[in-house]
Order: C-alpha cells, then sequence, then structure tokens
C-alpha cells in the first residue's frame, strides 16, 4: 500500500541549532510531496511541496526539503532554530490521485 | 478571504446524540474532505467529494455521513455518537488538479463524546 512515513514522534532541539524532520514514501509511482506545519489548536498550513522539477525546494519560515528519489525521502530542514517553530509537523504524499495520504506527524521542541 | 470556515469549533456530545459538522468554502475548489485527528494517529480520511452530488468514503466513514449538494459547502453528520468519535475533525479544500495544489484546511473542530 502506499504510504508515507515519518520517523520520530517527537524531535527536540535547542534555539539556533539544525532541524531535520524526516519523511520517506512507499512507492515507486513518482509522488508530490508535501509538508504542512500545525501549531497549537490550529489547522495545517501548508509549508512547502514537491511537484517536478527542482529536487530542493523552499518554503516559508526558513524551511527547505530535498527531494532524493534514490532514498524515497524528501527529509524538512531549518539550519537555525527558533523558538517560534515550535509545532507538529506533518508530510505527505499524493500520487496523482484525489486525495492526501499523511504521516503520522511530528511534534518539535524548540528549548532556549 | 474565508477560505475553509468549520462551525463550531467545540462541542460536547452526549452518548447517542447526533449532530452536523459544517464546513464551508469560498475559493470555489472542486475537492472538499474530512479527516479526523487523534493524538499519535495523524490524519485519518473519513469522507470527500470530487464535485457536488458526488462523495466517496475514506478510511474511517463508518459512524459517519455526508452530503455535497453545492460546490461551498461539505457537511458531516454524526448518527448516534459514540465515546471512540471523540477526536478533532478537519475540513479541507482542494483545486482540481491536487497535486499542484494541496489542501487548504480549516480551523478544525473539537468534539468531545460523553
Amino acid at each position: 500500500a502506499q504510504s508515507v512515513t515519518q520517523l520520530g514522534s517527537h524531535v527536540s532541539v535547542s534555539e539556533g541549532a539544525l532541524v531535520l524532520l524526516r519523511c520517506n514514501y512507499s512507492s515507486s509511482v513518482p509522488p508530490y510531496l508535501f509538508w504542512y506545519v500545525q501549531y497549537p489548536n490550529q489547522g495545517l498550513q501548508l509549508l512547502l511541496k514537491y511537484t517536478t522539477g527542482a529536487t530542493l525546494v523552499k518554503g516559508i519560515n526558513g524551511f527547505e526539503a530535498e527531494f532524493k528519489k534514490s532514498e524515497t525521502s524528501f527529509h524538512l530542514t531549518k539550519p537555525s532554530a527558533h523558538m517560534s517553530d515550535a509545532a507538529e509537523y506533518f508530510c505527505a504524499v499524493t500520487y496523482n490521485t484525489d486525495k492526501l495520504i499523511f504521516g503520522t506527524g511530528t511534534r518539535l521542541q524548540v528549548f532556549p | 478571504n474565508a477560505g475553509v470556515t468549520q462551525t463550531p469549533k467545540f462541542r460536547i456530545l452526549k452518548i447517542g446524540q447526533s449532530m452536523t459538522l459544517q464546513c464551508a468554502q469560498d475559493m470555489n475548489h472542486n475537492y472538499m474532505y474530512w479527516y479526523r485527528q487523534d493524538p499519535g494517529m495523524g490524519l485519518k480520511l473519513i469522507y470527500y467529494s470530487v464535485g457536488a452530488g458526488i462523495t466517496d468514503k475514506g478510511e474511517v466513514p463508518n459512524g459517519y455521513n455526508v452530503s455535497r449538494s453545492t460546490t461551498e459547502d461539505f457537511p458531516l453528520r454524526l448518527e448516534l455518537a459514540a465515546p471512540s468519535q471523540t477526536s478533532v475533525y478537519f475540513c479541507a479544500s482542494s483545486r482540481q488538479g491536487l497535486a499542484n495544489y494541496g489542501y487548504t484546511f480549516g480551523s478544525g473542530t473539537r468534539l468531545t463524546v460523553v
């Protein structure tokens, strides 16, 4: 079955440290990949997406992700964490169908 | 720019009661979705619709019903509420060609069944 896996349900970093949130997808069919962020008691907001073209995708708030076909990965990174980055992050995939498949989410904590 | 509007934001139901969660979008999106979010489980698709008059089941449709009589509205009906339906419910919409646009989400409805 087509799926997306997020390794690590919780990630903790210090303010100013590198943020790395992992996402792997399961299909050999070309995927369309998304990262969403959810702040406490809010809905999900689109951070960035990969459809075609450049494999390094830049999003809002300094985040970026790189599509690596050979590794079936789409990890989310940010060079320097800020306290305001504390949130839950969801990776999602579609294979040109009518719906997105979501990962189980990674909660990012940022310590001062 | 209202986007996707969900009402109510919070609700407490007693076991066996019924209610309708409302969802409306003003972006003329064809596709609309209902998800539930439970801690550590991510988002599970309940029902979705690719246009007025068309609905399809998702992963977890049992205990729910939907209708799509207009492009703008996609209400979710809970009949005979059960504690297992305690969750946060999100409505989302998308343009046709989901792969290029992703979803726009509402702010959610937090439902507790006691």
